[in-house]
C-alpha cells in the first residue's frame, strides 16, 4: 500500500496569510491527526478528525482548523498565520482508532 | 488529563552500551503504550508497543517493560548501534478516547 502522503511539501508565507496543507492517509485509514513539531520540541497534537467528524482536539487556538472528507484525505488550515507558526506539520492515520500511527514525511512552513 | 513524563532528554551513550529511556503516566486507565524513533530530517516511525497485559515486549535489540503499580514503561536498546541515533518518544492512550498523550521526546545519541 502506499504511505501517507502531505502536500505541499514545503511552504513560504509571509505573517497575516493562511495557508491550507493537506494528507491522504494510507488506503482503508479512516484517522488521521495532525501534529505541530517546532526544532527541539515534541509532537504537539493540533487535532484527530474519523470518518469526517473531529474526534479530539489539542490545546491551539482557533486559527488552526481542519476537515475531513468522505474519502478520508484530510485538509488543515492556519489563518492569520504567526512567525511561530513556522514549524513541520505532520499528519499521521491509522485504520481507525488512533492507537497505531502512520505519519506521513510532513510540511514544513516557513512564516516570514 | 493524561500527562506523560519522558526521561531523560538526551542521552549520549558509547556503541556497544546499552540504552535506557523512561516515561511515566499518570492515568492508571491508560493501557496502550507504543515508542516512535524519529531519525534526523524523517517521519516517527513505530518501533514497539505494550499493552497493559503484559509486562515486557521483546523485539530482537530493543524491549520495552511495563510496570502497572509505578505506572512508568521504560524502552531499552542493547547493543546500539550507530543507526540507533534518533528522537525517541514514547505515548500513553486508554480505550475510552484512543488518544495517544506524548512523551517529549529523549534524543539518543551514539558515541563511536
Amino acid at each position: 500500500k502506499a504511505g501517507v502522503t502531505q502536500t505541499p511539501r514545503y511552504l513560504i508565507k509571509t505573517r497575516g496569510q493562511q495557508v491550507t496543507l493537506s494528507c491522504s492517509p494510507i488506503s482503508g485509514h479512516r484517522s488521521v491527526s495532525w501534529y505541530q513539531q517546532t526544532p527541539g520540541q515534541g509532537l504537539q497534537f493540533l487535532f484527530e478528525y474519523f470518518s469526517e467528524t473531529q474526534r479530539n482536539k489539542g490545546n491551539f487556538p482557533g486559527r488552526f482548523s481542519g476537515r475531513q472528507f468522505s474519502n478520508s484525505r484530510s485538509e488543515m488550515n492556519v489563518s492569520t498565520l504567526e512567525l511561530g507558526d513556522s514549524a513541520l506539520y505532520l499528519c499521521a492515520s491509522s485504520l481507525a482508532s488512533p492507537r497505531t500511527q502512520y505519519f506521513g514525511p510532513g510540511t514544513r512552513l516557513t512564516v516570514l | 488529563g493524561e500527562n506523560v513524563e519522558q526521561h531523560p532528554s538526551t542521552l549520549s551513550v558509547q556503541e556497544g552500551d546499552s540504552a535506557v529511556i523512561k516515561c511515566t503516566y499518570s492515568d492508571s486507565a491508560s493501557n496502550y503504550f507504543p515508542w516512535y524513533k524519529q531519525e534526523l530530517g524523517k517521519r516517527p516511525q513505530l518501533i514497539i508497543d505494550i499493552r497493559s497485559n503484559v509486562g515486557e515486549k521483546k523485539d530482537q535489540r530493543i524491549a520495552v517493560t511495563l510496570n502497572k503499580t509505578a505506572k512508568h514503561f521504560s524502552l531499552h536498546i542493547t547493543e546500539t548501534q550507530p543507526e540507533d541515533s534518533a528522537v525517541y518518544f514514547c505515548a500513553a492512550s486508554k480505550d475510552s478516547n484512543y488518544q495517544l498523550i506524548w512523551g517529549a521526546g529523549t534524543k539518543l545519541i551514539i558515541k563511536p
